[in-house]
């Protein structure tokens, strides 16, 4: 059974800081694996797919790597904003969709 | 292009009521699935369905029930509410299951279980 982990559950940066979200994985047998972005009270947004063939995935100041034989995966932003505060999801595909349990990042101004 | 779409937003249900939980996709999606969201727990995969008639259980399907008449539609029933089915729920698509596609998730319902 496909296990994801997020660290850190938690993250609080000063505006302008380049940060990096962890995601690691247990099965390395993955289709794919998805980051998403949440605000509080809302649904799931997706940020970036990354199939297993691919190292990494950008989109503006995000960028997403993986790494299947060590099982993790990075999201990358840079130059936060206040905007970017939400939580940050990674889930890894085998079929189904299995979900970290998430990191909250607060960006200050 | 609506994507995927949960009604209701929020529902408050006594002990022991029944109800149904509505998602519609109109992007002739063969995948569906429900998660249900708590907290500290990410999202656990409920039941779902790879095409009309097809249904499987996922992670955590004590408790609810799903059919699947259509490929646009894919609800969720709870028989008998508990205080333990308060949590937020997610409906989400794929193209197909597995296979190296992306996800689209509703916007989501909370459910309060009194």
């Amino acid at each position: 059974k496909q296990e994801v982990t997020q660290i850190p559950a938690a993250l609080s940066v000063p505006e302008g800081e380049n940060l990096v979200l962890n995601c690691s994985f247990t099965d390395s047998a993955i289709y794919n694996l998805q980051w998403f972005r949440q605000d509080p009270g809302k649904g799931l947004t997706s940020l970036l797919l990354i199939q297993s063939s691919q190292r990494e995935q950008t989109s503006g100041r995000l960028n997403a790597s993986l790494d299947k034989s060590s099982g993790r995966s990075t999201l990358y932003i840079a130059a936060s904003q206040p905007g970017d505060s939400a939580t940050y999801l990674c889930a890894g595909n085998n079929n189904d969709m299995r979900f970290g349990a998430g990191t909250r990042l607060t960006v200050k101004p | 292009n609506a994507g995927v779409t949960q009604t209701p937003k929020f529902q408050v249900l006594k002990t022991g009521q029944s109800m149904t939980l509505q998602c519609a996709q109109d992007m002739n999606h063969e995948y569906m699935s429900w998660y249900r969201q708590d907290p500290g727990m990410g999202l656990r995969l409920i039941h779902y369905s790879v095409g009309a008639g097809i249904t499987d259980q996922g992670e955590v399907p004590n408790g609810y029930n799903v059919s699947r008449s259509t490929t646009e539609d894919f609800p969720l029933r709870l028989l008998s509410a508990a205080p333990s089915q308060t949590s937020v729920y997610f409906c989400a698509s794929s193209y197909k299951r597995g296979a190296g596609y992306g996800y689209t998730f509703g916007s989501g319902t909370r459910l309060t279980v009194v």
